[in-house]
């Protein structure tokens, strides 16, 4: 799977828009690129996921750039209980009775929502 | 999507001892998956539990350490063996159902073990 970079923090005032950044330049033409977050001391939780066109649904919108090396996870008005480490893991599509369904998780970034 | 109950929540245990952690689901699901996570670190992913066969570890995880039941679609355990401190993390139950196809996948809410 291609590796992602994310800055390690951010910090986003309550009620803005929050830009959560990846990058992910090896990128293959069958991987996706899907969002997680972890709220502290809960597991993880699902977000978004995309392959090449923006997505958007109630939770957040996915930008992916045209030449998929990038992409931008916004949270467009941000509130305090949105604050969470925020992952970027690019994988193939996850398929029914698929060999390779492992999650892999980087660093990810944690984003502070200030009042 | 599923709904994941992991037990115990935390636990605090004796150094050389065991902790077995459980997995239960409330659907079948195809995967399950054990993680752990260490203080301020991410999830590291220690291996898949099969249904009915011996559990995919990843590389720096072994069986010995961590043996992985799954005796049904619905339910795994992770044992932590022969504890040492090195072993106080959060450990993390995943499963995969039909629904996570489309909406990812579903994490329990975590066992915080802390070794003494």
């Amino acid at each position: 799977d291609a590796k992602t970079t994310q800055p390690p923090s951010m910090d986003c005032a309550e009620g803005r828009a929050a830009n959560l950044p990846c990058n992910h330049s090896t990128i293959s033409g069958n991987e996706y690129v899907y969002w997680y977050r972890q709220i502290h001391s809960q597991g993880p939780q699902y977000i978004i996921h995309g392959l090449k066109n923006n997505e958007t649904n109630e939770m957040a919108s996915l930008i992916i750039t045209e030449d998929r090396k990038s992409s931008t996870l916004i949270l467009p008005h941000a509130t305090l209980r949105d604050t969470a480490v925020y992952y970027c893991i690019v994988r193939p599509r996850v398929l029914y009775g698929g060999a390779t369904n492992k999650l892999i998780f980087g660093t990810g970034t944690l984003l502070a929502v200030q009042p | 999507s599923a709904v994941i109950s992991q037990k115990p929540s935390r636990d605090i245990c004796q150094r050389g001892t065991s902790l077995t952690i459980q997995c239960q689901v409330d659907s079948q699901v195809t995967m399950m998956f054990w993680y752990r996570q260490q203080p301020g670190q991410s999830l590291t992913l220690i291996a898949t539990a099969n249904q009915g066969s011996e559990a995919t570890y990843e590389s720096g995880f072994v069986i010995d350490k961590f043996p992985i039941s799954r005796p049904n679609l619905t339910f795994s355990t992770l044992t932590v063996s022969n504890l040492s401190p090195e072993d106080s993390s959060i450990y993390l139950c995943s499963v995969l159902d039909a629904a996570a196809y489309n909406y990812g996948y579903t994490f329990g809410s975590g066992t915080r073990l802390t070794v003494v």
